[in-house]
Order: structure tokens, then C-alpha cells, then sequence
């Protein structure tokens, strides 16, 4: 799909191994931070959030941690599956009670080894 | 729930041509965007509309670009004249108030040839 860039970062890890994705965002006045999972062929799809408020959100099998210091955000997704492949995305908003927009990173592809 | 529905999934046209690409939002969502998709820059906002009326275009690359909602269950992004370089995946995505997640569709992936 459209979402593999020749300077995308990829990740490979074996099946059962917790995966650690990363993310740099770039505005310190973001409030509102959501990641997402793409697999080819289809849309964006919302894994976890996190508010500005809070450093650390669990959700299943996965972890958000927040770094507001640092600007750093990242997922953390246990005992990984075949079926958590996908390109990753982080997306910051600075929503101040409006919707605002979405500015997302460049993406971080999962390749899962069985 | 039926989530974000656009069509067509696919469009190949020559150049010059008109696109519309259509998009129907979750119901009760009042946001509603469209973004672009493509190797070189990744996921770009276009433009993007609360209770249907515009808010930010400034994504829009050009004059050849039009978003309209008339409703709010329905809108449409259409390029006129089309060019090689619009190639990409169009994506529409919908939310209700801050501090909520966006909902996308599974894309438009549009081939101008």
C-alpha cells in the first residue's frame, strides 16, 4: 500500500517477543496523542490514546508511555503476533476542546517473524 | 455501526480528467476530514470540515482541489483537471468533540495516468 516509504523505519520481531515503536513529536503545546495501525489495503485504525495529563495508558496488549519532557512517545505491544504486521503511526493534536487536526509521523513499519 | 464508508475504493482515469471521490461519515460524528496518502509524504490533512462547514483548507494543494459536505452525511472531494501527480491514496476520517480519536475509511486509491 501507499504507506511503505523507502526511508520508512522498520521493525522486526519475533513472534512472541514484545515490540517497542517510537515516536518524536514536535509540538510541545500537544495535548492529545493517538496511535494507529495501518495494514495494507485499508485505513488507519486506532489502537490507544493518551492525554497530555497522564505519562503512561495500558489498553490490550499494549502500552502507550508519554515523555512530555523529551517530546517522546512510544507503544509497546506484548507477546506480538503475526497479525499485529502493519505500518504504525503516531499522531499528535492540539485540540484545546476542538477537534483541531491530526499531524501524524512518518510511520514505523512491524514485520512479525513466526 | 457501519463505519466510515468511501467510494470508490478504486479509480484510474487519464489525465485532465475529473475525479470525485465520496465519502460517507459515521453518523453523529460532526468532523469530518480528508487526507492524502503517498510514499514521499506520508499522510497529509487537505481540508476539513465541522458541522459541515469548512474550516481549514489549507492543505488543499491547489485550485484544482474542491471539498464540499452538503450534508451531514456526505461529502465529496473532487480534482478538476486531474494530473499524474495526484496519484495517491485519499483517505476520509471522522470525529465528534477534542480529545477523540479520528475514524478513517479504507481509502480511495486514485491512478492518474
Amino acid at each position: 500500500g501507499e504507506n511503505v516509504g523507502l526511508h520508512l523505519p522498520t521493525l522486526s520481531v519475533q513472534e512472541g517477543d514484545n515490540s517497542i515503536i517510537n515516536c518524536a513529536y514536535s509540538n510541545s503545546a500537544s495535548d492529545y496523542f493517538i496511535w494507529y495501525k495501518q495494514e495494507s489495503g485499508k485505513g488507519p485504525q486506532f489502537i490507544i490514546d493518551i492525554r497530555s495529563n497522564m505519562d503512561k495508558r495500558q489498553g490490550q496488549r499494549v502500552t502507550v508511555l508519554l515523555n512530555k519532557t523529551v517530546k517522546h512517545l512510544s507503544l509497546q505491544i506484548a507477546a506480538t503476533q503475526p497479525g499485529d504486521s502493519a505500518v504504525y503511526f503516531c499522531a499528535e493534536n492540539i485540540s484545546r476542546g476542538s477537534q483541531g487536526n491530526l499531524i501524524f509521523g512518518k510511520g514505523t513499519k512491524l514485520s512479525v517473524k513466526p | 455501526d457501519a463505519g466510515v464508508i468511501q467510494s470508490p475504493r478504486h479509480e484510474v482515469t487519464e489525465m485532465g480528467q475529473e475525479v470525485t471521490l465520496r465519502c460517507k461519515p459515521i453518523s453523529g460524528h460532526d468532523y469530518l476530514f480528508w487526507y492524502r496518502q503517498t510514499m514521499m509524504r506520508g499522510l497529509e490533512l487537505l481540508i476539513y470540515f465541522n458541522n459541515n462547514v469548512p474550516i481549514d483548507d489549507s492543505g488543499m494543494p491547489e485550485d484544482r482541489f474542491s471539498a464540499k459536505m452538503p450534508n451531514a452525511s456526505f461529502s465529496t472531494l473532487k480534482i478538476q483537471p486531474s494530473e499524474p501527480r495526484d496519484s495517491a491514496v485519499y483517505f476520509c476520517a471522522t470525529g465528534t468533540r477534542g480529545n477523540q480519536p479520528q475514524h478513517f475509511g479504507d481509502g480511495t486509491r486514485l491512478s492518474i495516468l
